[in-house]
């Protein structure tokens, strides 16, 4: 059975650091992987979807990257801003199609 | 372009009612999946519908709950005899056909169930 876990579960820095939030899951034999965003009361945003046979998406100031091997998944959020206030969560699929979540990272950028 | 859309937004049921929750995926979208998310929990998958059929129930509790996807209209997440432990936040996502699981779900912002 899968199992994905998320640290830090809570990260505060100021505005403009880069930061780097992680993600680990325990079967290797993963489809892709997912990053999301969510806000309170809100559903969750579609960030990034990594590929098994793909090391890493970008989008902007957004880098995921995935090593399937040792079971790791990084997203990389370069000079934050308070707007990137968020929890931050990874989810894997695998054949079964379902997404299994990390607890997720709260975020909080300070201005 | 709509995205998932989910209503009610908000639910209050009391004790022994029932809810029923539903879920519009995304145009051109024929795959729904739902997930709940309890207080201070994370998301939990429970089941993944294609239109008419059940594909995978492996998340849903064994009583009270069941899932539908009809040819018209939208998927419906019914529950029967609330308790207070059915309080969450319930989330439907979809994803289109094609090659399937590397098809990124998109989320609605769900529906949160309160039981008095």
């Amino acid at each position: 059975k899968q199992e994905v876990t998320q640290i830090p579960a809570a990260l505060s820095v100021p505005e403009g650091e880069n930061l780097v939030l992680n993600c680990s899951f325990t079967d290797s034999a993963i489809y892709n992987l997912q990053w999301f965003r969510q806000d309170p009361g809100k559903g969750l945003t579609s960030l990034l979807l990594i590929q098994s046979s793909q090391r890493e998406q970008t989008s902007g100031r957004l880098n995921a990257s995935l090593d399937k091997s040792s079971g790791r998944s990084t997203l990389y959020i370069a000079a934050s801003q308070p707007g990137d206030s968020a929890t931050y969560l990874c989810a894997s699929s695998g054949s079964a199609r379902q997404l299994t979540f990390g607890s997720g990272t709260q975020l909080t950028v300070l201005p | 372009n709509a995205g998932v859309m989910q209503n009610p937004r908000h639910l209050v049921r009391r004790r022994g009612q029932e809810a029923r929750l539903r879920c519009s995926p995304m145009k051109g979208h024929s795959h729904v999946y739902w997930y709940r998310q309890l207080p201070e929990e994370g998301l939990k998958f429970m089941v993944y519908l294609q239109k008419e059929n059940i594909i995978d129930e492996s998340g849903m509790p064994k009583e009270r709950f069941s899932a539908e996807f009809p040819k018209e209209g939208p998927s419906i997440l019914r529950i029967q005899q609330v308790v207070r432990g059915d309080s969450a936040a319930y989330f439907c996502a979809s994803s289109p056909e094609g090659t399937g699981t590397n098809q990124p779900q998109h989320f609605g912002d769900g529906t949160r169930l309160s039981i008095l």
